[in-house]
């Protein structure tokens, strides 16, 4: 199995601009999680879905951020326009309903917003 | 609201040294509490899960504790190698919604 794709890897954009990161969970897992990562906030929830239906969406920071599942193998998270203090880690992870607890995490969109 | 706190932020030590990692939360009223890794510019892995009715759990040369009462635990590496070289992040929840709180992390680097 590949585990979560994330792409890009790398984003740098300029204020301003929209950014989608994109995710492909574990085939056959049905809940993913949206997470972004900051040195001064650490790790926080933004989104989850189960069975591609946003279930928490309490952790979007602003209506700048969307989020979106259109089918079981395909995620986005939008921010537009972005800002600076955007600039963070974005993770994806997927996890069974069956072992829901493990969670398997993407290797991570790091996004420079200038 | 639920905040998670890991001491200390960073720890060196030389290798083959058993090392704990601490974890401390304000609310004791968690469904379960994990500890994860994550290595430089990679994503997390699961290392242990504690359900809130146990006292620890063992992985090979891992065990984590947990104290509800006190709102603590600990991680315990023993006989350390430089490949334990890693953040380690522990994560409670407060129910069984899947939402995990996180701490931001001890930096460890185990020193040949």
């Amino acid at each position: 199995d590949a585990g979560v794709i994330q792409s890009p890897r790398h984003e740098v954009t300029e204020m301003g601009q929209e950014v989608t990161l994109r995710c492909k969970p574990i085939s056959g897992h049905d809940y993913l999680f949206w997470y972004r990562q900051t040195m001064m906030r650490g790790l926080e929830l933004l989104i989850y879905f189960n069975n591609n239906v946003p279930i928490d969406d309490s952790g979007m920071p602003e209506d700048r951020f969307s989020a979106k599942m259109p089918n079981a193998s395909f995620s986005t998270l939008k921010i537009q326009p972005s800002e600076p203090r955007d600039s963070a880690v974005y993770f994806c992870a997927s996890s069974l309903l069956l072992d829901g607890w493990t969670q398997y995490f993407g290797p991570g969109t790091r996004l420079l917003v200038l | 609201k639920q905040e998670v706190t890991q001491i200390p932020a960073a720890l060196s030590v030389p290798e083959g040294e058993n090392l704990v990692l601490n974890c401390s939360f304000t609310d004791s009223a968690i469904y379960n509490l994990q500890w994860f890794r994550q290595d430089p510019g990679k994503g997390l892995t699961s290392l242990l899960l504690i359900q809130s009715s146990q006292r620890e759990q063992t992985s090979g040369r891992l065990n984590a504790s947990l104290d509800k009462s006190s709102g603590r635990s600990t991680l315990y590496i023993a006989a350390s190698q430089p490949g334990d070289s890693a953040t380690y992040l522990c994560a409670v929840s407060r129910g069984s919604n899947y939402k995990l709180t996180f701490g931001k992390g001890t930096l460890l680097t185990v020193n040949p």
